[in-house]
């Protein structure tokens, strides 16, 4: 089975501190991905990574940034957090480009900005 | 720009009874679609997705799912509910030639006995 981990189940930090979301995952997938989940807004991607030191903005990056130094490993950072921050995080690879692929997601991160 | 409409936020339904989770879309090119479910404290998990072919798609734990273009749905169906199905329901769709999902709000499924 497909398995992806977070780093942290539940975290919290203070507004101005920089926060590092880490996402691995075991199966060799080429594509990876961060979404941020919110009530009533579903899942909105913030950024992927379709090779390794290869990035491409989602729909809501600012504020983020994302490494992926090597290709099991995906990360979220977030410079300066503040409040509007305060959300889950969900990691998601997939083995390719196309469409057709589904993305396997890992438990998520519950992350609250005081 | 492609989208995608779950109709209820909220949807209850007793136990045997038929669950109906409804979602819509809107996409310039052919749409692949699927379903992903979310159990409480946990990550997303594939139901069952839509590629090419068959329209009528099957799906895990009894869910199956018809593909409708006229009328741009993909509603998610399940004959007789179960206690362990109330979770929350994300439909998505990729936009045409990249892995790439935009998902619906998510409706949130409660099954009462």
């Amino acid at each position: 089975d497909v398995k992806v981990t977070q780093s942290s189940r539940y975290l919290v930090k203070r507004t101005g501190e920089k926060v590092f979301l880490e996402c691995v995952q075991d199966m060799d997938h080429e594509n990876m991905f961060w979404y941020r989940q919110d009530p009533g807004l579903g899942l909105r991607l913030i950024y992927f990574s379709y090779d390794v030191k290869m990035k491409e903005k989602g729909d809501i990056p600012e504020g983020y940034s994302v490494s992926r130094e090597k290709k099991e490993r995906f990360s979220l950072i977030l410079e300066s957090a503040s409040t509007n921050q305060t959300s889950m995080y969900l990691c998601a690879s997939s083995p390719g480009l196309a469409e057709a692929y589904e993305q396997y997601f890992g438990p998520g991160t519950r992350l609250t900005v005081t | 720009a492609q989208s995608v409409t779950q109709l209820g936020s909220h949807v209850s339904v007793s136990e045997g009874a038929l669950v109906l989770l409804r979602c819509n879309y809107s996409s310039s090119v052919p749409p692949y679609l699927f379903w992903y479910v979310q159990y409480p404290n946990q990550g997303l998990q594939l139901l069952l997705k839509y590629t090419t072919g068959a329209t009528l798609v099957k799906g895990i734990n009894g869910f199956e799912a018809e593909f409708k273009k006229s009328e741009t749905s993909f509603h998610l169906t399940k004959p007789s509910a179960h206690m362990s199905d109330a979770a929350e329901y994300f439909c998505a769709v990729t936009p045409g030639g990249y892995n790439k999902l935009i998902f619906g709000a998510g409706t949130r499924l409660a099954v009462h006995p």
